[in-house]
């Protein structure tokens, strides 16, 4: 699988959308972007998942680039509830479905 | 979304002893589960694949004589620490795939706290 690169951490204000950036240089054609978040102490929580198109569901909006180097999670009106290690995974079929964890970045939202 | 309930959530034990911690999905099957441990302040790391009705695939470097993984239903799996020593102390986390889906999100457990004294 591609490995990614993120920022060991980000502040962001409350009620703001936060801006989490993604590198994943590596990555092949037939590999997805996938994004977790894990809440201090509990086990990590799926947010969104795609290919090359963007994609929006009710947490998030994932936007990758158009040469699928990189990509961005938006959490578009960050709240305290937000506040978690958030992981940028991609994976491919060649590695059996499992998700490989990188460093994520750490996101505090201040109030 | 799917449930994956993980019991216990946090366990004490004596140094030597066995600990087993369950993984099971609630409202759906899964063919494939995974098991997880993480260390303060570090990510997670796989240890290793647990297939139904076959012998799991452990990932470099995790003693599957030490850790030993049952995957007996496919809405079960179990991990089992044998002969815990206090380095074994650490966040295990399982997630199950839900079958017959191709591409699709793994669900996770909401983790065991393992701490052995």
């Amino acid at each position: 699988d591609a490995k990614t690169t993120q920022p060991p951490s980000m502040d962001c204000a409350e009620g703001r959308a936060a801006n989490l950036p993604c590198n994943h240089s590596t990555i092949s054609g037939n590999e997805y972007v996938y994004w977790y978040r894990q809440i201090h102490s509990q086990g990590p929580q799926y947010i969104i998942h795609g290919l090359k198109n963007n994609e929006t569901n009710e947490m998030a909006s994932l936007i990758i680039t158009e040469d699928r180097k990189s990509s961005t999670l938006i959490l578009p009106h960050a709240t305290l509830r937000d506040t978690a290690v958030y992981y940028c995974i991609v994976r491919g079929k060649a590695a059996g479905n499992k998700l490989t964890f990188g460093g994520g970045t750490r996101v505090l939202v201040k109030p | 979304g799917a449930v994956v309930s993980q019991h216990p959530s946090w366990v004490i034990c004596k140094s030597g002893t066995s600990v087993k911690i369950e993984c099971r999905s609630l409202d759906f099957q899964a063919t494939t589960m995974f098991w997880y441990r993480q260390f303060p302040k570090q990510s997670l790391m796989l240890m290793a694949t647990s297939n139904e009705g076959s012998k799991a695939t452990y990932e470099q470097g995790v003693e599957k004589d030490k850790f030993l993984i049952n995957h007996a239903s496919l809405t079960l799996s179990t991990l089992t620490v044998t002969s815990a020593h206090p380095e074994d102390s650490s966040f295990y986390i399982c997630s199950a795939l839900p079958t017959g889906q191709g591409w699709t999100e793994a669900f996770f457990g909401q983790g065991t706290r393992l701490t052995v004294v």
